[in-house]
């Protein structure tokens, strides 16, 4: 069974450029996270859609990031326009269970954005 | 608000030596924890979990783990080392809607 599959994987843009991540799901899976993984840090969680609703967007600033997760299968994250500090390494988890923790968090291997 | 705290930013050990990664956490209800190992250029593996019952966990790659109420710990353990082990260690905390919050993460070394 394939895993979460994001692209692409590296990623190098000047500042104000926009940028864009894909990231496909486990199939059957109707949680999918978005995390943002900074140099030498712990992920931290941007954006949950549980099916085709982001549930918690809290942490996202939704002054240049958005998202979408249209049919609830796909998810994209953009980013317009990319900042210096958005340097980091951008990851897509999914889960089977949202309401318990009885699901694993499946994580993909990430994009690492690179701002110049 | 949750938290979780590596107080180990690096660790390294000896191939063969016994391992101990620690991890505390800061949560007002029943925790749900887990640790995760995340390889250089990889996304992060489960290692294990804890929901509730006994406190001693056990999980892949021959880890496992101990939940201490009063301490607020949950410390990854392993008895001997693999060099395969080198990677950066995660222990998280769940939270309502499967939200994990992480910690920094230690990096381990693991010498021949």
């Amino acid at each position: 069974e394939a895993g979460v599959v994001q692209s692409p994987r590296y990623k190098i843009i000047e500042k104000k450029q926009p940028v864009a991540f894909w990231c496909n799901p486990i199939s059957g899976h109707n949680t999918l996270y978005w995390y943002r993984q900074n140099l030498g840090q712990g992920p931290e969680l941007l954006i949950r859609y549980e099916n085709e609703e982001a549930v918690d967007d809290s942490q996202l600033p939704k002054d240049r990031f958005s998202a979408e997760r249209l049919k609830g299968v796909d998810s994209t994250l953009k980013i317009q326009p990319a900042e210096l500090g958005d340097s980091a390494v951008y990851l897509c988890a999914s889960s089977l269970s949202p309401r318990g923790y009885q699901g694993e968090l499946f994580f993909g291997e990430g994009s690492r954005l690179t701002v110049l | 608000a949750q938290s979780v705290t590596q107080p180990d930013i690096h660790i390294t050990v000896s191939e063969g030596a016994s391992l101990e990664l620690r991890c505390n956490y800061s949560y007002g209800a029943t925790p749900y924890l887990f640790w995760y190992v995340q390889s250089p250029g990889q996304g992060l593996q489960l290692l294990l979990k804890y929901f509730s019952g006994d406190t001693l966990v056990q999980g892949i790659k021959g880890f496992e783990a101990e939940f201490k109420r009063s301490q607020s710990s949950f410390n990854l353990r392993k008895p001997s080392v693999h060099w395969s082990d080198a990677a950066e260690y995660f222990c998280a905390v769940g939270q309502a809607g499967n939200m994990l919050t992480f910690g920094g993460g230690t990096r381990l070394m693991v010498k021949p």
